[in-house]
């Protein structure tokens, strides 16, 4: 299957500081790409579709200058939590579409805000 | 709007059994694809099977195939000789083929094999 990494993959932080989670698709081009937020014992929701060369789209609910996504390149998208609290601990997880069917996932970043 | 239901929270199964992991969706959509995805302990989701709308067979991938009964709106993901290692939590995700194609994933079913 498609190979997508995420970095870091644990991220401790005092609150107030920014942490940027990357995403990279390893062997393929990813036009677009999706960053997902899971809390404990839940599914995944969306957070936002990024496409390569313009801004994201973000869902309802979720503050874009917050959670600013940049994909810069077909192999990378970043999202940065800009001034971290701690309600945004949680775990952030990114997928690639590689074809017309499958999205392909990271392995997820795991980010405590103390 | 879409939703996918998945109404086992948690199941327990001896292991060398099969075991049929429940999914209903509702969507006014024609075309659409649905996906099973593993979360082991790890976090990672793992791609297990997919099935578009209009396949006439049900999908099958090597121990995994996907019951697919679209009158009903149900896309049940059956798991033979189940084996210590698919524990995990597995989730029912749909994707819409218009707009931008995002998935809707259900609520997960934890599943446990048991020696």
């Amino acid at each position: 299957g498609a190979v997508v990494s995420q970095h870091p993959s644990w991220v401790i932080c005092k609150s107030g500081t920014s942490v940027k989670i990357e995403c990279r698709s390893l062997d393929f081009q990813a036009t677009t790409m999706f960053w997902y937020r899971q809390f404990p014992k839940q599914s995944l929701m969306l957070m936002a579709t990024s496409n390569e060369g313009s801004k994201a789209t973000y869902e309802q609910g979720v503050e874009k200058d917050k959670f600013l996504i940049n994909h810069a390149s077909l192999t990378l998208s970043t999202l940065t939590v800009t001034s971290a609290h701690p309600e945004d601990s949680s775990f952030y997880i990114c997928s690639a579409r590689r074809a017309a069917e499958t999205q392909y996932f990271g392995p997820g970043t795991r980010l405590l805000v103390l | 709007a879409q939703k996918i239901t998945q109404t086992q929270p948690g199941m327990f199964v001896q292991e060398k059994e099969a075991v049929t992991l429940d999914c209903t969706y509702d969507t006014s959509d024609q075309s659409y694809g649905l996906f099973w995805y593993k979360q082991p302990s790890s976090g990672e989701m793992i791609f297990l099977i997919y099935q578009g709308s209009y396949d006439e067979q049900n999908a099958t991938e090597g121990r995994y195939s996907l019951n697919f009964q679209k009158a009903r709106k149900s896309a049940n993901l059956v798991i033979s000789a189940s084996q210590l290692g698919d524990s995990a939590m597995y989730f029912c995700a749909m994707r819409e083929f218009f707009g931008n194609e995002k998935l809707t994933f259900g609520t997960g079913t934890r599943l446990t094999i048991i020696p």
